[in-house]
């Protein structure tokens, strides 16, 4: 099975505070993806990333950066946490384009709950 | 129209009932929907995936309406653990894997 490991599954963090969102996954997934999901509001996307050193906004990019130096891992940084980052953040991958319509099928991670004070 | 709009429910249905779920989109080049199933406090999971007409899963059938631009979900025979939400997906034109999640509906089976 394809598997999404995120780093944290909890965190409380203090405003202003940096942080480290890991994400890896162990299929060779080409595709890698960043969401946040707030009751009311779904699942919202921040960035996505379709190759190594590549990223991509999404919808809601705004006080978040991503790093992808490895193909199996994503990273989302909060340079600077605010209480409105506070959130479910999921993970996803998926294969690239062209393999049987793989690219939309995602498999997430298990989410990592961030609380900022 | 927004991108992808769903009922948020619930919807509480008894076990053994039939119950469906209908989720619009806006998008009329879209190809492709995808129905993902988000349990309590757990992460999605692909349900199924609707290319043409419709696709049947043993008790779930995906409907595409393109006329009406929308897809349905009928699950019959209802189970307690079909309790869940159901999150209705279009993919973004011209992004590969770059997905619209409706805000879903939720599910509630009862004994």
């Amino acid at each position: 099975d394809v598997k999404v490991t995120q780093s944290s599954r909890y965190l409380v963090k203090r405003t202003g505070e940096k942080v480290f969102l890991e994400c890896v996954q162990d299929m060779d997934h080409e595709n890698m993806f960043w969401y946040r999901q707030d009751p009311g509001l779904g699942l919202r996307l921040i960035y996505f990333s379709y190759d190594v050193k590549m990223k991509e906004k999404g919808d809601i990019p705004e006080g978040y950066s991503v790093s992808r130096e490895k193909k199996e891992r994503f990273s989302l940084i909060l340079e600077s946490a605010s209480t409105n980052q506070t959130s479910m953040y999921l993970c996803a991958s998926s294969y690239r384009t062209g393999r049987a319509s793989g690219a939309n099928v995602l498999t997430f991670g298990a989410g990592s709950r961030l609380t900022v004070l | 129209r927004k991108e992808v709009e769903q009922d948020p429910g619930p919807f509480n249905v008894p076990e053994g009932a039939t119950v469906a779920f209908n989720c619009t989109y806006s998008n009329s080049a879209s190809q492709s929907f995808f129905w993902y199933r988000q349990d309590c406090r757990k992460e999605p999971k692909l349900l199924m995936s609707v290319y043409s007409s419709g696709n049947e899963d043993g008790r779930f059938t995906a409907q595409l309406n393109r006329a009406s631009q929308y897809i349905s979900l009928l699950i019959r025979d209802s189970k307690l653990s079909d309790s869940a939400t159901y999150l209705c997906v279009v993919p973004r034109g011209g992004s590969q894997g770059n997905l619209i999640f409706g805000k879903g509906t939720k599910l509630s089976v009862k004994p």
